[in-house]
């Protein structure tokens, strides 16, 4: 099956530095990832799609400027939040479509984000 | 606009037992796709079944079926003979053809109970 992973797992920084996550998909090519965020209990909230070679598709509400989005390969993109605050902690999960019918999204097992 | 609707927040079932955990939407898509996930207490996101708007036939993999009701615009997913390692959140999504975005629920937490 499709496996996505993402790095790292769990990270706890300053507030006012930046933190990067990384989405990989390691079996297969994706030319779309997806970035989404979940607070506790709640549903995931689609951020941005992230397209291979070209910008990122921003959701209304989502600051580009602070979650920065780079899919620089067919397989590896990138979530770099930016001068983080406590407010931005959360579940940050990300998914790549598989192709496959259906074109049903794999996700990556998450990362937490705690900022102090 | 795309929009699904989970109205259940928590649900129990007795283990072996099956359970519906229900999942509406609405979309002016002619084409579209529905979808389940299992989120346990790890946080990670499982897919579990897919069905597509023109399927004809009602989508099954294993122990969960999908009950797509198009004219009503319902998708419930059924779980039977529940295992205890069943009990996580559940989230029904949906993806229109026109792009690769998914819509998710609010989800559903099942607990089954031994």
């Amino acid at each position: 099956g499709a496996v996505v992973s993402q790095h790292p797992s769990r990270v706890i920084c300053k507030s006012g530095t930046s933190v990067k996550i990384e989405c990989r998909s390691l079996d297969f090519q994706a030319t779309t990832m997806f970035w989404y965020r979940q607070f506790p209990k709640k549903s995931l909230m689609l951020m941005a799609t992230s397209n291979e070679g070209s910008k990122a598709t921003y959701e209304q509400g989502v600051e580009k400027d602070k979650f920065l989005i780079n899919h620089a390969s067919l397989t590896l993109s990138t979530l770099t939040v930016t001068s983080a605050h406590p407010e931005d902690s959360s579940f940050y999960i990300c998914s790549a479509a598989s192709g496959r019918v259906g074109n049903e999204q794999f996700f990556g097992p998450g990362t937490r984000l705690t900022v102090l | 606009a795309q929009k699904i609707t989970q109205t259940q927040p928590g649900m129990f079932v007795q283990e072996k037992e099956a359970v519906t955990l229900d999942c509406t939407y609405d979309t002016s898509d002619p084409s579209y796709g529905l979808f389940w996930y299992k989120q346990p207490s790890s946080g990670e996101m499982i897919f579990l079944i897919y069905q597509g708007s023109y399927d004809q036939q009602n989508a099954t993999e294993g122990r969960y079926s999908l009950n797509f009701q198009k004219a009503r615009k319902s998708a419930n997913l059924v779980i039977s003979a529940s295992q205890l390692g069943d009990s996580a959140m559940y989230f029904c999504a949906m993806r229109a053809n026109t792009g690769n975005q998914f819509y998710f629920g609010t989800g559903t937490s099942l607990t089954v109970i031994p």
